[in-house]
């Protein structure tokens, strides 16, 4: 079946830096976004990855590793206000999207 | 658990004619859906949330006589697509909540309009 991993939730420092990982198991592979969504609001995009490689945009950036099947976003010089879900979606071959759960990220003063 | 399914996956229309999109959650009970468009590589946009058994609140510039939404129960609500146009081709994306942090998303459906 197909799948996408990530974890449940993370807590951080405000000014510190935060990992979210995601792995993926899909039918293929056409693009992995990641969106960011405060309780109560629609998701705002964050970045598309195709290609393998860091995709640096601001004090985010993500990473897409196709042949593990791995991606991150990197949250950097944290903010209270970055405190929110990061929700990971992998596009497959039929050009569906395969979603994970979210990843409630909590920031600490 | 938390599955949310969409149908069709993809169709293809003709101009002028009408689409009918279906949003389930399959385990559990959704009191609110939300239907989104996606553009291509990028944002998601919110079109419309809906609770069960009242009118669905658009959001701003999203045309309510074009795009009506019933959500008829705790477990399904429809998107229909009136007088299609080549411009309506995109990707329709709902999602169903129990609470704010829990938005489960469906794998979305690609309209294409010829």
């Amino acid at each position: 079946g197909q799948n996408i991993d990530q974890p449940t939730e993370m807590t951080a420092t405000e000014g510190a830096i935060v990992q979210i990982n995601c792995t993926y198991q899909t039918s293929g592979f056409n693009g992995l976004f990641w969106y960011q969504q405060h309780a109560g609001e629609a998701p705002t995009f964050l970045s598309y990855n195709v290609l393998d490689g860091l995709e640096e945009k601001g004090r985010f950036s993500s990473f897409l590793s196709r042949s593990k099947g791995y991606s991150y976003l990197l949250l950097k010089e944290l903010q209270m206000k970055d405190s929110a879900s990061y929700l990971c979606a992998v596009r497959d071959s039929n050009y569906q999207l395969i979603w994970g759960a979210g990843t409630k990220l909590i920031i600490k003063p | 658990g938390a599955v949310v399914s969409q149908h069709p996956s993809r169709v293809i229309c003709k101009s002028g004619t009408s689409v009918k999109i279906e949003c389930r959650s399959l385990d559990f009970q959704a009191t609110t859906m939300f239907w989104y468009r996606q553009f291509p590589k990028k944002s998601l946009m919110l079109m419309a949330t809906s609770n069960e058994g009242s009118k669905a609140t658009y959001e701003q510039g999203v045309e309510k006589d074009k795009f009506l939404i019933n959500h008829a129960s705790l477990t399904l609500s429809t998107l229909t697509v009136t007088s299609a146009h080549p411009e309506d081709s995109s990707f329709y994306i709902c999602s169903a909540s129990t609470k704010p942090y829990e938005q489960y998303f469906g794998p979305g459906t690609r309209l294409t309009v010829t």
